[in-house]
C-alpha cells in the first residue's frame, strides 16, 4: 500500500534557527514529489515539485532533497522566520494517475518562536 | 493578482441538507482539483478536470457527492445528502498542464477553501 510517513509530527524551534523535515515515502512507481507549506486557515502553496532525475531543489530558505533510492526526502529550511510557522505537506505522486496515484502525508507542524 | 476563488468561505448546515460548493480557477487554466481536509485524514483528492471534462472522481464517494464544471469560469462540488463526517475543508485548486498527466510535474495553486459544518 502507497504511504507517506512525515517526521516529527511537530517542531518548535527559535527564529533564526535551521531544521530539516523529513518525508519517506512507499509509492511506486515513483511520478514526482511535492513539498507544502500551509499556513492556518489558508489553502496549501507549493514550494517545491521534485521529479525521479532532481535530488536537490531550492525555493528562497527552503531546500528540498530527495534520495530516490531510498525513497526519502527532507526540507531544509534555512535561518528561520516566523512567517515560517505553517504545517509542510509531503506529497507523492505515483506514475500512474488518479486519485489514487497521489499519497499525502499527515505534515509537519512548525512552530518558530521569537 | 490572479487566484482561485472560493464560496462560501464557511457552510453550516444540518444533516441531509444539499451543500453546493463554488469554485473560480485562474484565468486560463485548464485543469481543477478538488480535495478535501480532516484533522484525521488529512488531505484527499477527490476529483479532477481536464479542460472541463472529469478525468477522475474515484476519491469522492459517488453516492453523494458530484463535480461539475459548468463553464470555464466555475467548478461545482455538490453534497446531497449532508452527513456529519461531510464535515471538513474543500479546498480547489486550479493548474495549467500542457501535457502529459495532471499529476505529473505541474504547479497547483490552491484557493482558500470553504470549512463545511454539518450538524
Amino acid at each position: 500500500k502507497n504511504q507517506v510517513e512525515q517526521s516529527p509530527q511537530s517542531l518548535i524551534i527559535l527564529e533564526g534557527k535551521n531544521c530539516t523535515l523529513q518525508c519517506n515515502y512507499t509509492v511506486s512507481p515513483f511520478s514526482n514529489l511535492r513539498w507544502y507549506k500551509q499556513d492556518t486557515g489558508r489553502g496549501p502553496v507549493s514550494l517545491t515539485i521534485m521529479t525521479f532525475s532532481e535530488n536537490t531543489k531550492s525555493n528562497g530558505r527552503y531546500t528540498a532533497t530527495l534520495d530516490a533510492d531510498t525513497k526519502q526526502s527532507s526540507l531544509h529550511i534555512t535561518a528561520s522566520q516566523l512567517s515560517d510557522s505553517a504545517s509542510y505537506i509531503c506529497v507523492v505522486s505515483a506514475r500512474r494517475g488518479g486519485a489514487d496515484g497521489l499519497t499525502f502525508g499527515k505534515g509537519t507542524h512548525l512552530i518558530i518562536q521569537p | 493578482d490572479a487566484r482561485v476563488t472560493q464560496t462560501p468561505r464557511h457552510k453550516v448546515t444540518e444533516m441531509g441538507q444539499e451543500v453546493t460548493m463554488r469554485c473560480q480557477p485562474i484565468l486560463g487554466h485548464n485543469t481543477v482539483f478538488w480535495y478535501r481536509q480532516t484533522m484525521m485524514q488529512g488531505l484527499e483528492l477527490l476529483a479532477y478536470f481536464r479542460n472541463r471534462a472529469p478525468l477522475d472522481d474515484s476519491g469522492m464517494p459517488k453516492d453523494r457527492f458530484s463535480a461539475e464544471m459548468p463553464d470555464a469560469t466555475l467548478a461545482t462540488l455538490k453534497i446531497q445528502p449532508s452527513e456529519p463526517r461531510d464535515s471538513a475543508v474543500y479546498f480547489c485548486a486550479s493548474g495549467l498542464v500542457q501535457g502529459g498527466s495532471p499529476m505529473g510535474g505541474h504547479e497547483q495553486f490552491f484557493g482558500p477553501g470553504t470549512r463545511l459544518t454539518v450538524l
